[in-house]
């Protein structure tokens, strides 16, 4: 199957810390990826995991759990510039991309 | 970094024309070019897989006679809207897979169609 879930919209305060989770199910895995989409642009690539374990960037960090077909994106100290669609993606045993429907994530003051 | 880019980046066409978007990998080259349309607050659609050299693999749902993808080179691929209708007013997005890494995927910045 290609199941793959995020929550639709998130809201958090600046400056603090927001976990956007991702579970899906599927038969052939080749890596979770997570992108930001700003309205009217196309997504950029924020994180890859393909082992299990928290892969930490900057202020982004992302976890992986193959066994549970689980994913989080983490984001600390948001700042506004934050508030953005997040999509995470799960690549298939034929390395193409299925991607969630994406959480919009809203920061306020 | 590697580099995608989409042309044009806004279109506006009448109903029935027929519109050309292009994709290139400006500094990779990319076997497989993926297109993408992407409607207000939805996610990302997959419309075909377009490999170097052979036919596009259209999504069910897709139409292929409509939706003409062209991959001549290992740089670029076109995505041509035929007859394009209201319905087809959409952001389309390519983005490309490096030949070395196939967990590697660029995306373009997008191409905003606007038919009347």
């Amino acid at each position: 199957g290609q199941n793959i879930d995020q929550p639709t919209e998130m809201t958090a305060t600046e400056g603090a810390i927001v976990q956007i989770n991702c579970t899906y199910q599927t038969s052939g895995f080749n890596g979770l990826f997570w992108y930001q989409q700003h309205a009217g642009e196309a997504p950029t690539f924020l994180s890859y995991n393909v082992l299990d374990g928290l892969e930490e960037k900057g202020r982004f960090s992302s976890f992986l759990s193959r066994s549970k077909g689980y994913s989080y994106l983490l984001l600390k100290e948001l700042q506004m510039k934050d508030s953005a669609s997040y999509l995470c993606a799960y690549m298939d045993s034929n390395y193409q991309l299925i991607w969630g429907a994406g959480t919009k994530l809203i920061i306020k003051p | 970094g590697a580099v995608v880019s989409q042309h044009p980046s806004r279109v506006i066409c009448k109903s029935g024309t027929s519109v050309k978007i292009e994709c290139r990998s400006l500094d990779f080259q990319a076997t497989t070019m993926f297109w993408y349309r992407q409607f207000p607050k939805q996610s990302l659609m997959l419309m075909a897989t377009s490999n170097e050299g052979s036919k596009a693999t259209y999504e069910q749902g897709v139409e292929k006679d409509k939706f003409l993808i062209n991959h001549a080179s290992l740089t670029l691929s076109t995505l041509t809207v035929t007859s394009a209708h209201p319905e087809d007013s959409s952001f389309y997005i390519c983005s490309a897979r490096s030949t070395g890494r196939r967990e590697e995927q660029y995306f373009g910045p997008g191409t905003r169609l606007t038919v009347l």
